[in-house]
């Protein structure tokens, strides 16, 4: 059972615009949520995170918001530039126990 | 320097074999993972041990053992190879089990069982 859903396999955006990258869980005790990025050949690198006691947090062109009665969070990035092209993992825990991650979504940049 | 270093980082082998990947990192962190992603490209915890003590055990085939010498390394092994285990193993470590601030990942072995 997946408790982390990333329903967008892709999305295409031209650069300087904004994208917007959509997760959803189905465990309310989750209580820490991170968005990760991949690179092809790479491991996942930390983006950025939010605990469930905020609904958003930002880090210069990222920010992260949590609605946490609909159980859904998003990241969006502004303004999206051609090396943001990469696939994003959304991944949430409850405090003490390991990630879960969503399938991902894979961004393109396009000039 | 490389935090979280995997090797080897392409392994292919044949069905029924036993083969090991291990992981080491240098952060001085006390929390290690391993995390299988899959051809659907989803990523699913394995393992995780706390200062050289098991504390996640998904549902894994016993296939599958876990070995952590000390707090900077945790080594995968799997004995009987199946097709079905061709995938991208990635280890990850973090310090006091805390998500927070991210897990630091390796760059991931690529297995493939022939």
């Amino acid at each position: 059972d997946q408790q982390v859903k990333q329903n967008s396999p892709s999305l295409s955006v031209q650069e300087g615009r904004i994208s917007i990258l959509n997760c959803d869980y189905t465990n309310s005790m989750f209580d820490y949520f991170l968005w990760y990025k991949k690179y092809p050949a790479e491991g996942p690198t930390f983006l950025i995170s939010i605990s469930s006691i905020k609904d958003k947090n930002e880090d210069g062109r990222f920010t992260v918001f949590l609605n946490k009665s609909a159980k859904h969070l998003s990241l969006h990035i502004v303004p999206s530039q051609p090396g943001d092209s990469a696939v994003y993992f959304c991944a949430a825990s409850e405090s003490g126990y390991a990630l879960n991650f969503g399938k991902g979504t894979s961004l393109l940049v396009t000039p | 320097d490389t935090a979280v270093s995997q090797t080897p980082k392409y392994l292919v082998t044949q069905m029924g074999n036993d083969k090991s990947i291990k992981c080491e990192q240098n952060l001085g962190h006390d929390t290690m993972y391993w995390y299988k992603q899959d051809s659907k490209k989803f990523l699913k915890i394995m393992f995780s041990y706390n200062n050289k003590e098991l504390i996640i055990n998904e549902t894994v085939p016993n296939r599958f053992s876990p070995k952590s010498p000390d707090k900077a390394h945790l080594n995968l092994h799997i004995n009987s190879l199946e097709l079905g285990d061709s995938a991208v193993y990635f280890c990850a470590s973090t310090l006091n089990r805390d998500p927070f601030y991210g897990y630091t990942f390796g760059s991931g072995t690529r297995l493939t069982v022939v």
